[in-house]
């Protein structure tokens, strides 16, 4: 496809695990990224993978990469109410290129 | 230090009107970013500064939307004349540096445009 694709909606449970997932376009992006957006406030960097690794983590989160089916992912362990926010998937091409984004609702 | 500031923070103009948004990227960065959202979508790029000089401007959806960055500081994009499907909110971003390595991208916290 030509789009970075992503579910639009993720409702959970706080304690719950949160996975968010992203579909991107190019094999040969060398960075992904997971964004965050808090309601009336920018885009925040929460993590990136470089291509050549399968996962990385940070603390309550984890990234996963699938090269060949260009499948990313995005995990949060112990999910907070403060997790709630849309989280945008993004490929670095000459400009970043994101998803449409992933609202994620936390439910206390 | 300070972010990335985008001024106005929202604006309400009627279709045919004129607007101008400011971005004020992380001072030494020189590159400059817009990309914007409309509701629903994905976030678009529209155009790329290196310093002064346009390095990109290939999602700019047509000519009633021009950006300048003079002196190398400081962005506008103007819109004139408005249409509604202008709507929505237009980030823009600042790195120190392009190439292939990560580079981190700071946004503003956007400008949201209505269109009415």
């Amino acid at each position: 496809g030509e789009d970075v694709e992503q579910s639009l909606f993720l409702s959970v449970r706080e304690g719950d695990s949160s996975v968010i997932n992203c579909t991107y376009t190019d094999s040969s992006s060398t960075y992904l990224y997971w964004y965050k957006q808090e309601p009336g406030a920018g885009l925040q960097l929460l993590t990136y993978i470089f291509s050549n690794m399968d996962m990385k983590q940070d603390q309550r989160l984890t990234v996963l990469l699938n090269k060949k089916d260009k499948h990313l992912s995005l995990r949060i362990a112990d999910t907070q109410t403060g997790d709630s926010a849309i989280y945008f998937c993004a490929e670095k091409g000459t400009a970043l290129i994101f998803g449409k984004g992933t609202t994620l609702s936390v439910s206390s | 230090e300070a972010g990335v500031t985008q001024f106005p923070s929202h604006s309400v103009i009627e279709k045919g009107q004129t607007v101008t948004l400011r971005c004020d990227p992380i001072s030494g960065h020189d590159n400059l970013y817009w990309y914007r959202r409309v509701m629903g979508k994905e976030i678009k790029f529209l155009l790329h500064f290196v310093k002064e000089s346009k390095q990109d401007e290939s999602g700019m959806p047509n000519n009633r939307f021009l950006a300048e960055r003079t002196g190398g500081t400081y962005s506008t994009l103007k819109v004139q004349p408005a249409e509604l499907e202008d709507s929505g909110v237009y980030f823009c971003a600042s790195s120190q540096s392009q190439g292939e390595g990560n580079t981190e991208a700071f946004f503003g916290q956007g400008t949201r445009l209505t269109v009415v």
